[in-house]
């Protein structure tokens, strides 16, 4: 059965910080690794998608990295904001012969910047 | 424009009520997904439209009945729901469900808080 599991369920940081999201998962067959962000009651925003060959992925200060011989990612924020607080969803996707692409979700990490 | 719109953004409905949810898209994306989200819970998959057919239904209740009219265009109709259906439902478009990879990005709308008395 394909799985992610994200670690911590919920983190509280202080605004400036750093911190590191944690993503495993058993997904198959792997098409990429995605990780949203969403804030309460809206959608999830798409931060950062790798595929099997993509080491690291960066978007402004957001940082994400894909081992894919260990099935592990993670999303590093640097120099935390107010405006950081959200879940982040880890999200992987497989592409079964002649299907239809088939996303898994992550049940997400809270993330709390406090000033 | 990568926007996907909802409307409404808060719907209340008793349980003999019918109702419509809708979602719009014009980054001419073929693969068109209704998805389900509880508090705390990370979506999940109610249905997926493929150039405008039905591809998937994850075994969801009758009571949602969804609809492609076309490219654009997708409703979730709503008739006699449960209390327990209450919950914030996200529509979500891609270029084309069949395909993977970076250029098959999901794009999801702002959400519908739905709350079933």
């Amino acid at each position: 059965k394909n799985q992610v599991e994200q670690s911590p369920q919920s983190l509280i940081i202080l605004e400036g910080k750093n911190c590191t999201l944690q993503c495993n998962y058993t997904v198959s067959p792997f098409s990429n690794l995605r990780w949203y962000k969403q804030d309460t009651g809206r959608g999830p925003v798409s931060l950062t998608i790798m595929t099997f060959s993509e080491n690291t992925k960066s978007n402004g200060r957001y940082t994400a990295t894909l081992d894919a011989d260990t099935k592990q990612s993670s999303l590093h924020i640097t120099a935390s904001q107010l405006s950081d607080s959200a879940s982040y969803i880890c999200v992987v996707s497989a592409i079964p012969n002649f299907g239809n692409e088939k996303l898994t979700f992550g049940t997400g990490t809270r993330l709390t910047i406090i000033p | 424009d990568t926007e996907v719109t909802q409307t409404p953004k808060h719907l209340v409905m008793g349980m003999t009520n019918k109702k419509s949810l809708k979602c719009e898209q014009h980054m001419g994306h073929r693969a068109m997904y209704w998805y389900k989200q509880k508090a705390k819970k990370p979506p999940e998959l109610m249905f997926v439209y493929s150039y405008e057919k039905l591809s998937i239904n994850e075994s969801v209740p009758s009571r949602f009945s969804p609809e492609c009219p076309n490219s654009s265009l997708l409703n979730l109709h709503l008739h006699a729901l449960q209390p327990e259906d209450s919950a914030l439902y996200l529509c979500a478009s891609s270029q084309d469900s069949r395909a993977g990879g970076p250029q098959n990005e999901q794009f999801f709308g702002p959400g519908t808080r739905l709350t079933v008395l």
